[in-house]
């Protein structure tokens, strides 16, 4: 039980690049999050999923795109990488409603250079 | 949406001392209230959440209370140790469809 698991853990892209980060879960949640990490400024959710082939804007969706095709699994893409995007990308999910604790992957460390 | 102010920024601790750390929200419609710990360079972990029905629950050394009518919680740590040095942070539901965090405190425990 691996619990959740993000891929990659680090990586550097220059500006203008794109890539895709991969969450995936064991634990057969329906819900599933996308948050960025900033100094100071605690998690702030970008786009999160209710369900299979669902998802929804959060609170800083401009410059990323999400698809839940599968799921176990949640994708964060960044189709034109910007150093504002420059971040800690920690994937989260939960049991139907987030009214129950959410479990989240080890992150994975974006720089845009 | 739910917005969630937490405070203070930081704070630090005699080992030994008790911490407390607090937290406001904005939606009266929040029913769930999680509070996560995040040591340095892991991922954020749950240590204690509590339901609008209650007004107060404890798991050994740390406790969380609600004040539903005047919208905030907070998480009281006592007999703090060097391993509760963490970042600490507060967390409501929107509508029940995903977490609104707060921004964070910075505990610091002094040997």
């Amino acid at each position: 039980n691996a619990g959740v698991t993000q891929t990659p853990k680090f990586r550097v892209l220059k500006t203008g690049q794109s890539m895709t980060l991969l969450c995936a879960q064991d634990m057969n949640h329906e819900y599933m999050y996308w948050y960025r990490q900033d100094p100071g400024m605690g998690l702030r959710l970008i786009h999160y999923s209710v369900g299979e082939g669902t998802t929804a804007k959060g609170e800083v969706p401009d410059g990323y795109n999400v698809s839940r095709l599968k799921k176990q699994n949640f994708l964060l893409g960044l189709e034109s990488a910007a150093p504002s995007q420059t971040s800690v990308y920690f994937c989260a999910s939960s049991y139907p409603g987030a009214n129950t604790e959410a479990f989240f992957g080890q992150g994975t460390r974006l720089t845009v250079v | 949406g739910e917005n969630v102010e937490q405070h203070p920024s930081t704070l630090s601790v005699q080992e030994g001392d008790s911490a407390v750390i607090k937290c406001t929200y904005s939606d009266s419609a929040s029913n769930y209230f999680p509070w996560y710990k995040q040591e340095l360079g892991k991922r954020p972990q749950l240590i204690i959440d509590i339901r609008s029905n209650v007004g107060e629950k404890k798991d050994q050394r740390i406790a969380v209370t609600l004040n539903k009518t005047a919208k905030h919680f907070s998480l009281h740590i006592t007999e703090t140790q060097p391993e509760d040095s963490a970042v600490y942070f507060c967390a409501g539901d929107n509508y029940g469809q995903n977490f609104v965090f707060g921004p964070g405190t910075r505990l610091s425990v002094l040997p």
